[in-house]
């Protein structure tokens, strides 16, 4: 009965590969996050989407895409990854309201080499 | 541009009492949040204060000031388990959420 899960866990490439993230919530909620976590911890949000509006940090590279098949899953394909792209993701979903507090994966860690 | 400041570490002794503060500079306010994250772990949801004034949750505590742009989250009776890091974040007037960088608490017996 996990809320928010995602794979995989670790996942080591190349530079050059193009990688996929899969991330799945089964709590309903309407909007769904990806964020990168560096080494100095800070939490940094890529994309927020839901089923209206995609919203794009305009930092994010545009070898970073998000790929929503239906509302409960929301994916993160990456392109010619590089090495600084090394982090930790998490996937995130929230529901709304008022407090809108988020909900998070356990993380995928990526290591680039 | 959109800041939020928290120290980076604090120490704090078991059964004690730590105060984490956080101050914030951001284009409009919608709620402020704390998270509390483990080592390798995801951040999970601790508190939220929208109205100035303190918010208690068992053990933990966050305080809000939006005159003064300050937050603190007060950890009671503190316990081994409460080592951690505790990230604030704050919901601007775009309903975007600013995160901070996280203070690392480290508990001592």
């Amino acid at each position: 009965d996990t809320a928010v899960s995602q794979t995989p866990k670790y996942l080591v490439t190349q530079m050059g590969n193009d990688k996929s993230i899969k991330c799945e919530q089964n709590l309903g909620h309407d909007t769904m996050y990806w964020y990168k976590q560096d080494s100095k911890k800070f939490l940094k949000i890529m994309f927020s989407y839901n089923n209206k509006e995609l919203i794009i940090n305009e930092t994010v590279p545009n070898r970073f895409s998000p790929k929503s098949p239906d509302k409960a899953h929301l994916n993160l394909h990456i392109n010619s990854l590089e090495l600084g792209d090394s982090a930790v993701y998490f996937c995130a979903s929230s529901q709304g309201g008022d407090v809108d507090e988020q909900f998070f994966g356990p993380g995928t860690r990526l290591t680039v080499l | 541009g959109q800041n939020i400041d928290q120290p980076t570490e604090m120490t704090a002794t078991e059964g004690a009492i730590v105060q984490i503060n956080c101050t914030y500079q951001t284009s409009g306010f919608n709620g402020l949040f704390w998270y509390q994250q483990h080592a390798g772990e995801a951040p999970t949801f601790l508190s939220y204060n929208v109205l100035d004034g303190l918010e208690e949750k068992g053990r933990f505590s966050s305080f809000l000031s939006r005159s003064k742009g300050y937050s603190y989250l007060l950890l009671k009776e503190l316990q081994m388990k409460d080592s951690a890091s505790y990230l604030c974040a704050v919901r601007d007037g775009n309903y975007q959420l600013i995160w901070g960088a996280g203070t690392k608490l480290i508990i001592k017996p």
